[in-house]
């Protein structure tokens, strides 16, 4: 059964700073991990798609790093903003498309 | 064709009535999906279709929840006999095979 893990569960920093935001899963076979942004009440937006056959993908000042036989990605923001406080959510894959999804990290980025 | 939809937005109900909630998907996506989400935790995994076809019903879900994507386009979940715990943000989202997903805006239900 697949399970998807992301450490820190909260994080604050001053704006400005550069940040990652960890996800592992303890099944390797995926056929791609996504990352969404959740603001308080409201939906998930998608950030950044990596297919299983990819090691990165970015975005503007986001960057997502894939390293499927260890079970990791990461999530890269660079000079962060307070634009960028939100609840950060790591999902995952697999042959029957199936998508589970961490717990999240909530962001919060101090003025 | 702006996303995906649901509706509604909001949906207050009394302890014992029936609820439907109607996600319209992205209009070329086979794939749809419903989550369910408390505070402060990730979306759990309820159901998904493929076209009209349910793939997986999860075993949180009791058969007082089902679900139905009739032509294979929108979908509606019913919850029946609502209960206190079934108070939440019901999620749906759409893709193609494989590839990126797109989620709606949510439906929150509050069971009084």
């Amino acid at each position: 059964k697949q399970e998807v893990t992301q450490i820190p569960a909260a994080l604050s920093v001053p704006e400005g700073e550069n940040l990652v935001l960890n996800c592992s899963f303890t099944d390797s076979a995926i056929y791609n991990l996504q990352w969404f942004r959740q603001d308080p009440g409201k939906g998930l937006t998608s950030l950044l798609l990596i297919q299983s056959s990819q090691r990165e993908q970015t975005s503007g000042r986001l960057n997502a790093s894939l390293d499927k036989s260890s079970g990791r990605s990461t999530l890269y923001i660079a000079a962060s903003q307070p634009g960028d406080s939100a609840t950060y959510l790591c999902a995952v894959s697999g042959g029957d498309d199936k998508i589970i999804f961490g717990k999240g990290t909530r962001l919060h980025i101090l003025p | 064709d702006t996303g995906v939809s649901q509706d509604p937005r909001h949906k207050i109900t009394k302890r014992g009535q029936n609820v439907t909630f109607r996600c319209d998907p992205i209009s070329e996506h086979n794939r749809l999906y419903w989550y369910r989400q408390t505070l402060g935790q990730g979306p759990e995994f309820l159901t998904y279709f493929q076209n009209e076809a349910q793939l997986e019903k999860s075993r949180l879900l009791s058969d007082r929840f089902s679900a139905e994507r009739p032509k294979g386009s929108f979908s509606t979940l019913e919850i029946q006999r609502t209960e206190q715990g079934d108070s939440a943000m019901y999620l749906c989202a759409s893709s193609q095979e494989q590839s990126e997903a797109f989620f709606g805006q949510g439906t929150r239900l509050t069971v009084v």
